[in-house]
């Protein structure tokens, strides 16, 4: 149990144009997903956390209106890149995690999307 | 915010032999602690966590953790790599909001 998929898991886009990322549980309710960036050789940075039905809540030094979150259903939260740029390629992961996991940080990660614009 | 701190960014070990990957926390209060591991190409793997129950933890794969406040550290050993032991391994404490902080990362080696 507590699968989360992603996405597409690689994606090849021009600079300039918008990209779309799934983040979805299979098989459980996911009130809260969690976006998180890494590039090579890096640790994860959280982008943000978004909670079903509400507006998303960005890290510092996170461009909102450069990482659309919408997280519309308890399944699916969809992160877009707007306007992509070289430097946005990186690895995106998400996790999740559900009513009864959320207060013991039990995160549930999706197997990343590798983004690279070019 | 809490933080951890990796004092290893590689560790090279033999096959056999035993695995120490180090980590201290930062934290205002009792923390919860994690230790996730990343195959190439795969996806982040819970190896086990800490929640203020038993400062042992034992978690999959053999690999355990102990939580010890007096030096605030949260080391992760394991007695015997194995090859597919390789990957790189993190550290990571719950903030606010549930969010999870990671710490840099240690890349394990295990050589034949």
């Amino acid at each position: 149990g507590a699968v989360v998929s992603q996405h597409p898991s690689r994606v090849i886009c021009k600079s300039g144009t918008s990209v779309k990322i799934e983040c979805r549980s299979l098989d459980f309710q996911a009130t809260t997903m969690f976006w998180y960036r890494q590039f090579p050789k890096k640790s994860l940075m959280l982008m943000a956390t978004s909670n079903e039905g509400s507006k998303a809540t960005y890290e510092q030094g996170v461009e909102k209106d450069k990482f659309l979150i919408n997280h519309a259903s308890l399944t699916l939260s969809t992160l877009t890149v707007t306007s992509a740029h070289p430097e946005d390629s990186s690895f995106y992961i998400c996790s999740a995690s559900s009513p009864g996991t959320s207060a013991s940080y039990e995160q549930y990660f999706g197997p990343g999307t590798r983004l690279t614009v070019t | 915010a809490q933080s951890v701190t990796q004092l290893d960014s590689h560790v090279s070990v033999s096959e056999g032999t035993p695995v120490l990957l180090r980590c201290n926390y930062s934290s205002s209060y009792s923390p919860s602690l994690f230790w996730y591991v990343q195959h190439p190409n795969k996806g982040l793997q819970l190896l086990l966590k800490y929640t203020s129950a038993a400062t042992l933890v034992k978690g999959i794969n053999g690999f355990e953790a102990e939580f010890k406040k007096s030096e605030t550290s949260f080391h992760l050993t394991k007695p015997s790599a194995h090859m597919s032991d390789a990957a790189e391994y993190f550290c990571v404490v719950g903030d606010s909001g549930y969010a999870l902080n990671f710490g840099k990362g240690t890349s394990l080696l295990v050589t034949p």
